[in-house]
């Protein structure tokens, strides 16, 4: 157990739909990434957070949408959804979110996302 | 941009054998990740190389770092069926004031018995 919980584990849902993914990251940890793994696009990197705010921004759709909470909690928000949208979807936490001396990432267990 | 490109992207061996995946990444950085994923399961944290030359051991695994190549190498000595998994690298650098953490294809390995 990394630590790191995401709700909810699976869901299915129709085109054209919104859903919400929640992550707590592990205890002390202020930098929440999230990332899509989908079968033919390997782990892609969404966003990052750190304290509550963005950092980084990877290749996210403005379909879609995130934020960290001040209680360091997280979720990204899916809307529109598509039938390509269907993949795993991970958060992943770690202490710090910038270069220091060695940034070992948390991941959660994921959350599966069917768009029918 | 910034490419991480790991070789093979799959891997079949039989159990006792040697092999190596590679990781190559396009990028200036002295850091580099590998991390293991089960099927369907979530990424674990192997091992964490943070200047060139760094080696690191565990078990069966050992991985190396060369930041002058853009290189990293995760050797695998011989291999049993509990090591089937993905194994995926990742670089972590900062680029105009951003910070990015970016995964490799990842390579799958299969281990037969």
């Amino acid at each position: 157990d990394s630590g790191v919980t995401q709700t909810p584990k699976h869901l299915i849902t129709a085109t054209g739909q919104r859903v919400t993914l929640r992550c707590s990251p592990r205890s002390g940890d202020l930098s929440v990434y999230w990332y899509q793994q989908s079968l033919d696009q390997g782990l892609q990197f969404l966003i990052q957070y750190y304290n509550g705010e963005e950092r980084a921004k990877g290749n996210i759709l403005e379909r879609f949408s995130a934020q960290q909470f001040p209680d360091l909690h997280s979720e990204l928000n899916l809307s529109s959804l598509e039938l390509g949208d269907s993949a795993l979807y991970f958060c992943a936490s770690s202490v710090v979110g910038q270069r220091t001396s060695g940034n070992t990432i948390y991941f959660g267990e994921g959350s599966w996302l069917t768009v029918v | 941009e910034l490419k991480v490109e790991q070789n093979p992207l799959f891997l079949s061996m039989q159990e006792g054998k040697n092999y190596t995946i590679y990781c190559n990444y396009s990028t200036t950085s002295d850091r580099l990740y590998w991390y293991r994923q089960d099927p369907g399961k979530s990424l674990e944290s192997l091992f964490v190389l943070l200047s060139n030359g760094a080696v690191k051991q565990e078990g069966r695994l050992m991985a190396s770092l060369d930041t002058k190549a853009r290189l990293s190498t995760l050797h695998i000595t011989a291999a049993v069926h509990d090591l089937s998994a993905t194994y995926f690298c990742a670089v972590d650098f900062t680029t105009s004031g951003t910070y990015k953490y970016i995964f490799g294809t990842g390579t799958r390995l299969k281990v037969l018995a």
